[in-house]
């Protein structure tokens, strides 16, 4: 199975400034379809995981452009150019391009 | 509006069986496959198993492989996840997802519509 990792595991951020959280695959996430199948999920506490990105970059309906992804082959990253105090929680990185899916260990988001 | 609605959780005994239901409503169930994913109180998530549209086709887990067993009801728009053998490392909330290839490229792979989830402990 496809390793993923995440970095921080934790996150203090500034209401209003920036964050960035990176993931890296154990392999290439070039499909050879040309898709690079990257997802990034947010799950508030409590609730369900919500995708925000799909195909790396691709923000999924009604999630603010506040959120952007970005990266190739093995190297992601997500940011949030503005963090609100709703954008806290657990966020997941996940690959789609090798079977089984696999997930990220999880960046936990929390207000400084 | 897309709904994944979970039942069946509960508390059972370590060897015990349990059966997770997932009524759909708000898409065409039948031309989708459908995922089940797992989260420890505390952890990660965890795909466990996908089906098929038709049902014919189905992935596991090695950790629940020859233990549970996925199937649908396409007439009633019903996913299901029968377990068996229980173990305490079972122990996890379970999310039933529509699968999606915007995610990626096998069947199956989790989308972005998950269920609420249900909680499934068992004690040792």
């Amino acid at each position: 199975d496809v390793v993923m990792t995440q970095s921080p595991l934790s996150l203090p951020v500034t209401l209003g400034q920036a964050a960035s959280i990176s993931c890296r695959s154990g392999q290439s996430l070039v499909h050879s379809d040309g898709n690079t199948y990257l997802n990034w999920f947010h799950q508030r506490p409590g609730q369900s995981p919500r995708r925000l990105i799909y195909k790396v970059s691709n923000r999924d309906s009604g999630v603010p452009d506040r959120f952007s992804g970005s990266g190739s082959g093995t190297d992601f990253t997500l940011t949030i150019s503005r963090v609100e105090a709703d954008d806290v929680g657990v966020y997941y990185c996940m690959q789609g391009t090798h079977w089984p899916s696999t997930f990220g260990p999880g960046t936990k988001v929390h207000i400084k | 509006e897309v709904q994944l609605l979970e039942s069946g959780g509960g508390l059972v005994q370590r060897g015990g069986s349990l059966t997770l239901s997932c009524a759909a409503s708000g898409f065409t169930f039948s031309r989708h496959a459908m995922t089940w994913v797992r989260q420890a109180p505390g952890e990660g998530l965890e795909w466990v198993s996908s089906l098929s549209e038709n049902g014919n086709n189905m992935n596991y887990a090695d950790a629940v492989k020859g233990r549970f067993i996925i199937s649908r009801d396409n007439s009633r728009n019903t996913l299901y996840l029968q377990m068996h053998s229980l173990r305490v490392e079972d122990i996890a909330t379970y999310y039933c997802v529509k699968g999606d290839f915007w995610s990626g490229f096998h069947f199956g792979t989790p989308g972005g519509d998950w269920g609420q989830g249900a909680l499934v402990t068992v004690s040792s």
